[in-house]
C-alpha cells in the first residue's frame, strides 16, 4: 500500500461547481499535511496547509480526518484557473525530514 | 513573491555532459534542502536531502556519485547530474522550508527541466 494515495482523477467538471477530493494516508504517525496545486510543467505551489480543525482559505476548505487518516480538498465556486494537478503531501516527523508527496489528482475545469 | 529560486530553468545538452543545478533560498536561511525528480505524468520522488555543511542524505536507488549535491551555504545548494544520458533527462526541482519543525511548508524552486540529447 502506498503511504499516500490519491485518486489520480481527472476530475472533469463545469466552471461555478463544486468539487471535492480525498488524500489517504496510511501512517498514523503523520505530523503535517499540506494541499499543493502544479501545473503543467511548472513547480509545485503551496495551496494551503491542513489544520485538525479544518480550515477555509476563500473557496477552498481543507480537513484532516486523523481517525480515519484522510485528508479533503473541497473548491467552491470552481473557476477556469483551478484546473491543475492537486498533490496532497505528508511529513511523517516533526522535522519534516521525511516528506511523502501522492501522485496527485488531475482536476479539469470546462467553461 | 518567491522564496526559493533555481537556476537554470532549462538545460539542453549532449550525452556525458555534466550539469550543474543551483538553488538559493532568497531573505531566509536553509540548512536543509531538498532534491526532487519528477518524470511526465508521475509524481514527485525525493531524490536526496541537502545538508548544510554536511554530506547529503540520498534515497535508496539514487546514485550519490551520480547526482552530487554540495549544500556549502546557508543559502546556497546545487545537484550536479555528472555524465549525464538520456535517461536522466527530467525535470528537477529543489525545495527549502523557511522555518523549522514540521509544520511549516516546503516551497519549491520553478524547477529544471534537463533534456539529454
Amino acid at each position: 500500500r502506498k503511504e499516500v494515495e490519491q485518486d489520480p482523477g481527472p476530475f472533469n467538471v463545469p466552471e461555478g461547481a463544486t468539487v471535492a477530493f480525498n488524500c489517504t494516508y496510511s501512517n498514523s504517525a503523520s505530523q503535517s499535511f499540506f494541499w499543493y496545486r502544479q501545473d503543467c510543467r511548472k513547480e509545485p505551489k503551496l495551496l494551503m496547509s491542513v489544520y485538525s480543525s479544518g480550515n477555509e482559505d476563500g473557496r477552498f476548505t481543507a480537513q484532516l480526518n486523523r481517525a480515519s487518516q484522510y485528508i479533503s480538498l473541497l473548491i467552491r465556486d470552481s473557476k477556469l484557473s483551478d484546473s491543475a494537478t492537486y498533490l496532497c503531501v505528508v511529513t511523517l516527523d516533526s522535522s519534516a525530514s521525511k516528506i511523502i508527496f501522492g501522485s496527485g489528482t488531475r482536476l479539469s475545469i470546462r467553461p | 513573491g518567491a522564496v526559493v529560486s533555481q537556476h537554470p530553468s532549462w538545460v539542453i545538452c549532449k550525452s556525458g555532459t555534466s550539469v550543474k543545478i543551483e538553488c538559493r533560498s532568497l531573505d531566509f536561511q536553509a540548512t536543509t534542502m531538498f532534491w526532487y525528480r519528477q518524470f511526465p505524468k508521475q509524481s514527485l520522488m525525493l531524490m536526496a536531502t541537502s545538508n548544510e555543511g554536511s554530506k547529503a542524505t540520498y534515497e535508496q536507488g539514487v546514485e550519490k556519485d551520480k547526482f552530487l549535491i554540495n549544500h556549502a551555504s546557508l543559502t546556497l545548494s546545487t545537484l550536479t547530474v555528472t555524465s549525464a544520458h538520456p535517461e536522466d533527462s527530467s525535470f528537477y526541482i529543489c525545495s527549502a522550508r523557511k522555518g523549522t519543525g514540521g509544520g511549516q511548508p516546503q516551497h519549491f524552486g520553478d524547477g529544471t527541466r534537463l533534456s539529454i540529447l
